[in-house]
């Protein structure tokens, strides 16, 4: 099966400029994920999606950070304006049910310097 | 903020050395504790699914074993390769609460030829 897709790879914009990212999860999995790994750190949730509807945005930073998955499939990730502390890894991930009880399938990330 | 913990940070092995890692996480509303592999420039792989106390799981040279009494999760790799290189992460899932995985920082392996 196909993975899930990510682009772009790679990203980089000055500070207070605007950045999107799209994801593309596996078929058939309802539930979508935003990571965002710091360097030094281990993944950190920003969005859960169960099909277009959000589970959990708690850590999702709203005055800058949006997110939105049309009709529950491809996804999109936008960061306006952009800071530095926002250079990072995004992950997007799939699971079939919110419980992942087969694990989460990755994207290989988009990597965002913020100069 | 869940407190999941991985030992040691980085390590380099030779080629052929057996080696082991540790993930630590909260002993309370345990569901589920998952391994990732990541390799550079790839996406991370799901290793294990880990559920009940005491499970043991096997992948070919790499097998993890869970405790979930005392709160911690061990991944062996026997015979190090080096295509065995990678960010090894561990993540906790909760049983009640916030749906999603809370992860380690990894441990990351160099296996030098």
């Amino acid at each position: 099966e196909a993975g899930v897709a990510q682009s772009p790879r790679y990203k980089i914009i000055e500070k207070r400029q605007s950045v999107a990212f799209w994801c593309n999860p596996i078929s058939g999995h309802a539930t979508l994920y935003w990571y965002q790994q710091i360097l030094g750190q281990g993944p950190k949730l920003l969005i859960q999606f169960q099909n277009n509807g959000v589970v959990d945005d708690s850590q999702l930073p709203k005055d800058r950070f949006s997110a939105e998955r049309l009709k529950g499939v491809d996804s999109t990730l936008k960061i306006q304006p952009a800071k530095l502390e926002d250079s990072a890894v995004y992950l997007c991930a799939s699971s079939f049910s919110g419980r992942g009880e087969g694990g989460y399938t990755f994207g290989s990330g988009t990597r965002l310097t913020v100069v | 903020i869940l407190n999941v913990e991985q030992s040691p940070q980085s390590l380099h092995v030779q080629e052929g050395d057996s080696t082991n890692f540790t993930c630590s996480f909260p002993s309370s509303n345990f569901y589920a504790l998952h391994w990732y592999r990541w390799e550079t420039a790839k996406s991370p792989e799901a290793l294990f699914v880990m559920t009940l106390n005491g499970d043991e799981k096997k992948k070919g040279r790499i097998s993890a074993t869970l405790n979930t009494k005392e709160g911690y999760s061990y991944l062996y790799i026997k015979g190090s390769q080096p295509e065995d290189s990678a960010t090894y992460l561990c993540a906790f899932k909760r049983l009640s609460g916030a749906n999603n995985l809370f992860f380690g920082t990894g441990t990351r392996l160099t296996v030098i030829p």
